[in-house]
């Protein structure tokens, strides 16, 4: 099983703000990985696939970057409604698996 | 606009089985080239993918569920169902259904789930 490790665990920063999260895994999944936002209550919004392409509707703020074991999804600058919490996904082998999350809050 | 909703009981005994139906409106479960799958999120923890099925029949499954997971396409009811089997508390979690993603600028299907149902919750307790 492939193993994502995500960090920082917290970010604590202000509308405007860049964010950056990254996503490492135990193995090369070459560009197969995708990123998710969720918030409470809410069902999962996915951002980016395969790495780098942003999902229909997300806005150019957020991108994502990287290939084999390590990516980055970026926020230019924060909108109040960004702040949630940050799921990166591989799916290179037939054993998806997510990392455990990034929580992005208000300073 | 494809829609999905999550059916089933929201408390299930330890050692029966969890049955969840994701009900597919606005598209059809037989649509080729996608795959429509579970993901779970116990309380306080993240997500866990719990596994998919391809409208080829093919399915795959976490490997810590994989001898007690069955997922199923009905194309009559146009939903697709989540069994599992022998539950213990460790099953409680908000259960999603979900499908795969399509990006009509590059005519490119790609596999990650990108429509989501607003999730149910699943309670394992006596």
């Amino acid at each position: 099983e492939i193993v994502l490790t995500q960090s920082p665990a917290t970010l604590s920063l202000s509308p405007g703000e860049r964010a950056t999260v990254s996503c490492r895994a135990s193995q090369s999944v070459s560009s197969f990985l995708g990123w998710y936002q969720h918030k409470p209550g809410q069902a999962p919004r996915l951002l980016i696939y395969d790495a780098s392409n942003r999902a229909s509707g997300i806005p150019a703020r957020f991108s994502g970057s990287g290939s084999g074991t390590d990516f980055t999804l970026t926020i230019s600058s924060l909108e109040p409604e960004d702040f949630a919490i940050y799921y990166c996904q591989q799916r290179s082998d037939w054993a998806w698996t997510f990392g455990q999350g990034t929580k992005v809050e208000f300073k | 606009q494809l829609q999905l909703q999550e059916s089933g009981p929201g408390l299930v005994k330890p050692s029966e089985t969890l049955s969840l139906n994701c009900i597919v409106s606005g598209g059809s479960v037989g649509s080729s080239r996608y795959y429509w799958g579970w993901v779970r999120q116990p309380p306080g923890k993240g997500l866990e993918w719990v596994g998919a099925m391809f409208s080829t029949g093919s399915t795959y499954y976490n490997p810590s569920l994989e001898s007690r997971i069955t997922i199923s396409v009905d194309t009559s009811k146009n939903q697709f169902s989540l069994r599992l089997s022998s539950v213990t508390a460790a099953d409680t979690a908000v259960y999603f259904c979900a499908r795969s993603g399509y990006d009509s600028r590059y005519n490119y299907y790609y596999y990650f789930m990108d429509v989501w149902g607003n999730g149910t919750t699943v309670t394992v307790s006596s």
